[in-house]
């Protein structure tokens, strides 16, 4: 299973853009990078998942190098309600194995 | 669309005590998963289902923990006995895992939370 490792925590102010950065250096060819958002007392609720290149969706962005041992997430003009726990996970491309959960990455934004 | 539902929110048990955890997976989803979070770190993946089968249950505690899929839909689990450090919240997921269309979106219920005394 390819490891990940982001940073413990990021803070930032609302309207401020957020690039939370994860590295998996031994991502595997068919592997696929997902990223994963928890808030207080909920479970965790899909973000966004890519492979390669850049993947947009209406909440955020994500950017793959073409080496792959890295991805950033992008939250565009943070809000107070953005403050959660942001996890990236990286997975084999047929759904038979769930994806490991590494500790995460704690943001508080602040007014 | 109903999201995946978990009973009850919250249980408290003395150590020694069983309990057990109910999931109701989104209509139609072969995968269902059981994590464990303790507080502070990330969900730990303790068995996953693909319909009434396990897949992966390398995490679970058997010695104490169980768990069943019944007909490939409801799922329960089980701790017996109960000890200290398996005061977590008990998270279900399913998701449709299509073979072949790269990993498919999980779907977590907003879990038990368990406290041991």
């Amino acid at each position: 299973l390819a490891k990940t490792t982001q940073p413990i925590s990021m803070d930032s102010y609302e309207g401020q853009e957020v690039n939370i950065t994860c590295s998996h250096n031994n991502i595997a060819t068919n592997d696929y990078i997902t990223w994963y958002q928890q808030f207080p007392s909920q479970g965790p609720r899909f973000i966004i998942q890519g492979y390669k290149t850049k993947v947009t969706n209406e909440v955020a962005s994500l950017f793959i190098p073409a080496d792959r041992k890295s991805s950033t997430l992008s939250l565009p003009r943070v809000s107070l309600s953005d403050t959660a726990v942001y996890y990236c996970l990286v997975g084999d491309g047929t759904g038979r194995r769930a994806l490991t959960f590494g500790s995460g990455t704690r943001l508080q934004v602040q007014p | 669309e109903a999201g995946v539902a978990q009973s009850p929110r919250y249980k408290i048990i003395e150590k020694r005590q069983s309990v057990a955890f109910w999931c109701n997976p989104i209509s139609g989803h072969a995968t269902l998963y059981w994590y464990q979070q303790i507080l502070g770190q990330g969900p730990k993946l303790l068995i996953q289902f693909q319909n009434n089968g396990v897949v992966d249950d390398s995490q679970l505690p058997k010695d104490r923990f169980s768990a069943e899929r019944l007909k490939g839909v409801d799922s329960t689990l089980k701790i017996q006995p109960a000890k200290l450090e398996d005061s977590a919240v008990y998270l279900c997921a399913s998701s449709l895992s299509r073979l072949g269309q790269g990993n498919t979106e999980a779907f977590f219920g907003q879990g038990t939370r368990l406290t041991v005394v």
